[in-house]
C-alpha cells in the first residue's frame, strides 16, 4: 500500500521568497515520486520527477525537490516566489498494480503569492 | 513533451442525456489511459484505467454502467457520462503514463449537467 500526504492544504506566501511545499509519502517499494501543478481549469502539468536518480531533482521554473527516503520525504522548493507561481501542487507517488503504474495523488497545496 | 489532446474543454447537457469526452495521445501510444475526477478544492479522484483492447478496471464506488470507458485504439480512450444529473457535474481529466515525462494528463473537461 502507498499513500502521499501534503501535510499543508494553503501556504501563503510574498512574491520574492521562498517557498516550501511539503510532502510525505509512504510506499513498500522504491517509488518514483512526481510534482505536479495545476491552473484554475487547467489539466496538470509536471514539474519534476524522481525515479532513483540524483535524489536532488530540478524541474521547471525554478522549482527542486529532493528526496529523503530516511525522512520519507520529497518537499518542493523554489528560491523566490513568483506571482504566475501561484496555482494548485499535487505530489503523487506511484505504484504498481497489474502490470500498470498507477499514481496516487496527494490532497493537494494551494500555494497563494503576495505581491 | 509528450501530450494528450482532451476534448471538449467544456460541456453543458441536459439531465438525463449522455455526454462522451475523448483523450488522445499525440506522438505517442497509450496503452494505459487514467482517467480522474475532480471535484472543486479537492484532489484527483481515480475513477478508473482503461487498457487497449480490453475492459477497463473501475476503482471501488464507480458505477460502471454509468461511467462508460473505451479504449478502441493505442491513441485513443473515451469517457462517456450516461445519463448525466447534477451530481455528475465536475472536472474530469485524463492521463497517459510516458516513458519520459512520467504521467501526461489532459487539459481536462469542465462538465456542467442543468
Amino acid at each position: 500500500a502507498q499513500s502521499v500526504t501534503q501535510l499543508d492544504s494553503h501556504v501563503s506566501v510574498s512574491e520574492g521568497t521562498p517557498v516550501l511545499l511539503r510532502c510525505n509519502y509512504s510506499s513498500s517499494y522504491s517509488p518514483s515520486l512526481f510534482w505536479y501543478v495545476q491552473h484554475p481549469n487547467k489539466g496538470l502539468q509536471l514539474l519534476l520527477k524522481y525515479t532513483s536518480a540524483a535524489t536532488l531533482v530540478k524541474g521547471i521554473n525554478g522549482f527542486e525537490a529532493e528526496f529523503k527516503k530516511s525522512e520519507t520525504s520529497f518537499h518542493l522548493t523554489k528560491p523566490s516566489a513568483h506571482m504566475s507561481d501561484a496555482a494548485e501542487y499535487f505530489c503523487v507517488v506511484t505504484h504498481a498494480s497489474g502490470g500498470s503504474y498507477i499514481p496516487t495523488f496527494g490532497r493537494g497545496t494551494s500555494l497563494i503569492v503576495h505581491p | 513533451g509528450a501530450v494528450v489532446s482532451q476534448h471538449p474543454s467544456r460541456v453543458i447537457c441536459k439531465s438525463g442525456t449522455s455526454v462522451k469526452i475523448e483523450c488522445r495521445s499525440l506522438d505517442f501510444q497509450a496503452t494505459t489511459m487514467f482517467w480522474y475526477r475532480q471535484f472543486p478544492k479537492k484532489s484527483l479522484m481515480l475513477m478508473a484505467t482503461s487498457n487497449e483492447g480490453s475492459k477497463a478496471t473501475y476503482e471501488q464506488g464507480v458505477e460502471k454502467d454509468k461511467f462508460l470507458i473505451n479504449h478502441a485504439s493505442l491513441t485513443l480512450s473515451t469517457l462517456t457520462v450516461t445519463s448525466a444529473h447534477p451530481e455528475d457535474s465536475s472536472f474530469y481529466i485524463c492521463s497517459a503514463p510516458h516513458h519520459r515525462d512520467g504521467y501526461t494528463f489532459g487539459s481536462g473537461t469542465r462538465l456542467t449537467v442543468v
